[in-house]
Parts: structure tokens; C-alpha cells; sequence
């Protein structure tokens, strides 16, 4: 089976702070991982992927993350947010498995400070 | 490019209403999915297709009918509208390998539908 948790409903950050947006995973069998971005009254929009290469992914406006499997967690993070990332955030995970169901968490609000 | 196409975007219906959100890929993706997504519930399934002439219920199918008769097309049909059923509903779709794993390919999403039942 499945699942996503992201750790945070609401991460607050001032405009050039580092930004932290916390997801766990669990799959039984080897997982995808990607994080998404929504902008207010927007569709979804992806920042990156993991599929079994390299554990740092690098994504869209700066942001990237870390697969790391004895943790089961797969990070976001960027280095000095931006307002323009004052968005909500989904880490998904899908699996090789006859399931082919995307899994989504549950979203984590980020709001940027000035 | 269209990516997956949705329409309406806006939608105002009466209880008891029926109506269908209509979705559209260009992409020759296998699997489509449609989801709503709900204030702190992030986005939860409501039924899937692997193929067409396959479909199968996802988290939360209930008063939500859908078909797949070609690729293109993946409609989702509100068969008699409540008020719980208010919501952004998005549809998506992904490439499959092996006729069913979508592992590792990347998900394309709609723009979303918002959906108020009065």
C-alpha cells in the first residue's frame, strides 16, 4: 500500500529564509516521487521528480529535494524564498505496481513573509 | 500543445441537478484520473481509467459516474448534484508502461473546475 504524509498543513517563512516542506512516504514496492505547486485558483504545476536516479533532484525556481529511503522522506527545499512561492505544495508518490494509483498528501501552505 | 483540456471551469448547479465535466488529453496517455480537491483534504481519487473501456472507483466514487470510450476523452458525470459535492475537481493524465504502471511519469493536470452546488 501507499501513502503520503506531508508533516506540515502551514510553513511560514520570511522572504529570503530558507524554505523546509516536510514528506514521508510509504510503498511497498520501489516509488515515484514528485512535488507539485498550486498557485491560488490555479492548476497544478510540477517542480520535480525522483524515479530511481540521482537522490537530489533539482527543479523549478530553485527548489529541490532529497530522496532518502532509510528515512522514507523526500524533502522540499530552496535556499531564500521568494514571494512568488507563497503557494501550496503536494508531494505525490506513485509505485511500479498493478495499483497505478497517484497518491497525493494532504498539502503544506506556504506563506512568505515580506 | 493543449496538454488536458477541462471544461467549465466555472459551475453553478442546483441540488438535484446532473451535469458532466468534461476532460480532454492530446497527449495519447493511457491512464486519466479525476480528482476533488477539498479545503485541507489535499486531492483525493474519484475514479481512474488504465485504458479505454477501462475504468475503476478510486477513494471516493459515489454519486460520480465516468466512461472512457475513447483515449482522448475521460468525462465525469454528476448523476443528481449535492450540496457536498461543492468542490475543485481536476483531472489528470500520465503516460502508462506495461499497459498499467504509470511509475515515474510525470502526471499532467487540468487547470481545474470549480464546482458549486446550491
Amino acid at each position: 500500500a501507499q501513502s503520503v504524509t506531508q508533516l506540515d498543513s502551514h510553513v511560514s517563512v520570511s522572504e529570503g529564509t530558507p524554505v523546509l516542506l516536510r514528506c514521508n512516504y510509504s510503498s511497498s514496492y520501489s516509488p515515484s516521487l514528485f512535488w507539485y505547486v498550486q498557485h491560488p485558483n490555479k492548476g497544478l504545476q510540477l517542480l520535480l521528480k525522483y524515479t530511481s536516479a540521482a537522490t537530489l533532484v533539482k527543479g523549478i525556481n530553485g527548489f529541490e529535494a532529497e530522496f532518502k529511503k532509510s528515512e522514507t522522506s523526500f524533502h522540499l527545499t530552496k535556499p531564500s524564498a521568494h514571494m512568488s512561492d507563497a503557494a501550496e505544495y503536494f508531494c505525490v508518490v506513485t509505485s511500479y505496481s498493478s495499483a497505478s494509483k497517484i497518491i497525493f498528501g494532504s498539502g503544506t501552505r506556504l506563506s512568505i513573509r515580506p | 500543445n493543449a496538454g488536458v483540456t477541462q471544461t467549465p471551469k466555472f459551475q453553478v448547479l442546483k441540488t438535484g441537478q446532473s451535469m458532466t465535466l468534461q476532460c480532454a488529453q492530446d497527449m495519447n496517455h493511457e491512464y486519466m484520473s479525476w480528482y476533488r480537491q477539498d479545503p485541507g483534504m489535499g486531492l483525493r481519487l474519484i475514479h481512474y481509467s488504465v485504458g479505454a473501456g477501462i475504468t475503476d472507483q478510486g477513494e471516493v466514487p459515489n454519486g460520480y459516474n465516468v466512461s472512457r470510450s475513447t483515449t482522448e476523452d475521460f468525462p465525469l458525470r454528476l448523476l443528481s448534484a449535492a450540496p457536498s459535492q461543492t468542490s475543485v475537481y481536476f483531472c489528470a493524465s500520465s503516460y502508462s508502461t506495461f499497459g498499467v504502471s504509470i511509475s515515474g511519469n510525470t502526471i499532467y493536470f487540468g487547470e481545474g473546475s470549480w464546482l458549486t452546488v446550491v
